[in-house]
């Protein structure tokens, strides 16, 4: 069964630094794999969607990367602002089955003015 | 196109009471899922639909949970007797396709069993 892992849990930054969050899963027979942000108690808004046959996409001060063979994924921001305060998931969208999402549990991310 | 809309937004019940959400997919998918997130976690899929035959249903879908998809189109998701550890986000999706086709989330429907 596909695990998705999310490293680290939780984030404090200063605002204006760059930072990297992590994603690793077990299975590599994904069709694409897909970055979100989840405000609390709100719903998931999609940032970046990476194709299996990609390697990374970008958009804005976001770019996504993604090593399908090592089952890794990293979420690079630039720049960080207070309003990036969120918690970031990432899912695989898995072969088999009713191609399906599994997700991580997430990063919390606090940018601190 | 508005996208995903899903109702209610929240919803507080008794335990023992039933409840039932709405999902209204984006016009031309076909395909539509439900997953649910609880506090602190990622959400996990319970079923999903193509048109209107649901051919899939998680473990975590147990009796008390019944799913539909009249003509196609919106979906309800139904939990009779709901327990406390039914309180979750009850999320809803819909791609216009299988394989490397994107889901589209809905706000999601909260609901607190007490």
């Amino acid at each position: 069964k596909q695990e998705v892992t999310q490293i680290p849990a939780a984030l404090s930054v200063p605002e204006g630094e760059n930072l990297v969050l992590n994603c690793s899963f077990t299975d590599s027979a994904i069709y694409n794999l897909q970055w979100f942000r989840q405000d609390p108690g709100k719903g998931l808004t999609s940032l970046l969607l990476i194709q299996s046959s990609q390697r990374e996409q970008t958009s804005g001060r976001l770019n996504a990367s993604l090593d399908k063979s090592s089952g890794r994924s990293t979420l690079y921001i630039a720049a960080s602002q207070p309003g990036d305060s969120a918690t970031y998931l990432c899912a695989v969208k898995v072969q088999t089955g009713a191609n399906n999402l599994f997700f991580g549990t997430g990063t919390r991310l606090t940018v601190i003015p | 196109d508005t996208g995903v809309s899903q109702d209610p937004r929240h919803k507080i019940t008794k335990r023992g009471q039933n409840v039932t959400f709405r999902c209204d997919p984006i016009s031309e998918h076909n395909r539509l899922y439900w997953y649910r997130q609880t506090l602190g976690q990622g959400p996990e899929f319970l079923t999903y639909f193509q048109n209107e035959a649901q051919l899939e249903k998680s473990r975590l879908l147990s009796d008390r949970f019944s799913a539909e998809r009249p003509k196609g189109s919106f979906s309800t998701l139904e939990i009779q007797r709901t327990e406390q550890g039914d309180s979750a986000m009850y999320l809803c999706a819909s791609s216009l396709g299988d394989y490397s086709y994107e889901q589209y989330f809905g706000p999601g429907t909260r609901l607190t069993v007490t």
